[in-house]
């Protein structure tokens, strides 16, 4: 079965670093476009970016930008956000996602998701 | 920057169809994605490309997109079809959901 499983996530001060990470399973990983949703404790959806199969694209929402870097490393299977000056309102569940093609594309694998919390 | 616009709640009597609306300018001219999300659980896809299913999706979930609206059908409500959903589009280089949809099955 495809998987996607997402690490890293914990609790943080304000101003504060964390890296997560996302490790997928039984698909071509280098194949596919990556993306980290976000959903705040009660809130909808909210996209945070993405990355093109070789990293040479990357894309980020305009509140993290700046302040997230998002990186994957093929030969590991693996996708990362490195998430920096980290903010109470960026507290939040984090999802991978796999885009199945990019450009218009769906997401059709998630993650179960890891949380970060960002609080003094 | 671009925006859908959502009800926050639809509700339906077990058996009936539910509709559930995403509006957006011009959204017809993209690709419209959805998603359903159960309390505690990562979302799911149940239609991609305006009216398409992923397998394993029930056919009573129908999607249509046109002009400034795009739509999520679900006919034959079940109680298991209780979940939030979300539409989703690309708008340029910046992936967009819509605030998301309460479903209540009455």
């Amino acid at each position: 079965e495809v998987q996607l499983v997402e690490s890293g996530g914990g609790s943080v001060q304000p101003g504060g670093s964390l890296r997560l990470s996302c490790a997928a399973s039984r698909f071509s990983f280098s194949s596919y476009w990556m993306s980290w949703v976000r959903q705040a404790p009660g809130k909808g959806l909210e996209w945070v970016a993405n990355i093109r199969q070789d990293g040479s694209e990357k894309y980020y929402v305009e509140s993290v930008k700046g302040r997230f870097t998002i990186s994957r490393d093929n030969a590991k299977n693996s996708l990362h956000l490195q998430m920096n000056s980290l903010r109470a309102e960026d507290t939040a569940v984090y999802y991978c996602a796999r885009e199945d093609s990019g450009y218009g594309s769906e997401m059709d694998v998630w993650g179960k998701g890891t949380t970060v919390t960002v609080s003094s | 920057s671009y925006e859908l616009t959502q009800p926050l709640s639809v509700s339906v009597a077990l058996g009936q169809t539910a509709s559930i609306t995403c509006g957006g300018n011009n959204i017809g001219r993209k690709d419209v994605h959805w998603y359903q999300q159960k309390p505690g659980q990562a979302p799911t896809l149940v239609i991609y490309r305006d009216g398409n299913r992923p397998s394993g999706i029930p056919e009573r979930f129908s999607g249509s997109n046109s002009g400034n609206t795009a739509t999520l059908t679900i006919s034959r409500a079940q109680a298991g079809d209780e979940a939030d959903y979300y539409c989703q589009v690309w708008d340029s280089t910046t992936v967009v959901f819509g605030g998301g949809t309460t479903l209540t099955v009455l």
